[in-house]
């Protein structure tokens, strides 16, 4: 199985705040990554899909980037809204596998 | 509008089975190849099984091989997961999603249904 292994596990950001959170893939996905976003309750987001394609209706301060192993999610400016915790997942081969989570928060 | 909403779910003894459904709309349910994904309580998020649009090739993770069935009626735009010899590590929200093609990314995921598992 493919481990995703997420940095960092947590953050504290304020609005306004550029956040990045990095992926690491057990061997290479190629661009076969996701990113989602869940709230607690909520069902999980897509956010990024292929690695770097912004999913339609997700605002453009969101941007993912990488291929093979490393990967990385970026939130220009964080906004009120995108306190939440954030998953990577590889689609490339089954079992498709997820992150363990990184949680944003207020500080 | 894509909806997707599941149902089933609910409190069962070990050893015990579930039927879980998920009713679609808003698109062409045929079209779609569709997950399975869990999650339990303050974890993290686990993909369980996939089926294609026309249930020709299937998969399961691991930890449900053998116990869980996953199946669609595109007549009835509806999606399935059977859980046999349900474990107490079953317990979770279950969610249905719909799967992009060509990048195999999931787009809409449903609210979920909680399985318990529980003596």
């Amino acid at each position: 199985d493919i481990q995703m292994t997420q940095s960092p596990s947590s953050l504290s950001a304020s609005v306004g705040d550029r956040v990045t959170i990095t992926c690491r893939a057990s061997q290479s996905v190629t661009s076969y990554l996701n990113w989602f976003h869940q709230k607690p309750g909520k069902a999980p987001k897509l956010l990024i899909y292929a690695a770097s394609s912004l999913q339609s209706g997700v605002p453009s301060r969101f941007t993912g980037s990488g291929s093979g192993t490393d990967f990385t999610l970026t939130i220009s400016s964080l906004q009120p809204e995108d306190f939440a915790t954030y998953y990577c997942q590889q689609s490339y081969s089954t079992p498709w596998t997820f992150g363990q989570g990184t949680k944003v928060e207020i500080k | 509008e894509v909806q997707l909403v599941e149902s089933g779910g609910g409190l069962v003894q070990p050893g015990g089975s579930l039927r879980l459904s998920c009713a679609a709309s808003g698109f062409t349910f045929s079209s779609y190849s569709m997950n399975w994904v869990r999650q339990a309580p303050g974890k993290g998020l686990e993909w369980v099984s996939y089926i294609s649009s026309s249930s020709s090739i299937i998969y399961y993770a691991d930890s449900v091989k053998g116990r869980f069935t996953i199946s669609r009626d595109n007549a009835k735009n509806s999606l399935y997961l059977q859980m046999n010899s349900l474990r107490v590590e079953d317990t979770a929200v279950y969610h249905c999603a719909r799967v992009v093609p060509a990048v195999t990314a999931t787009d809409y995921w449903g609210q979920g249904t909680l399985v318990t598992v529980s003596s």
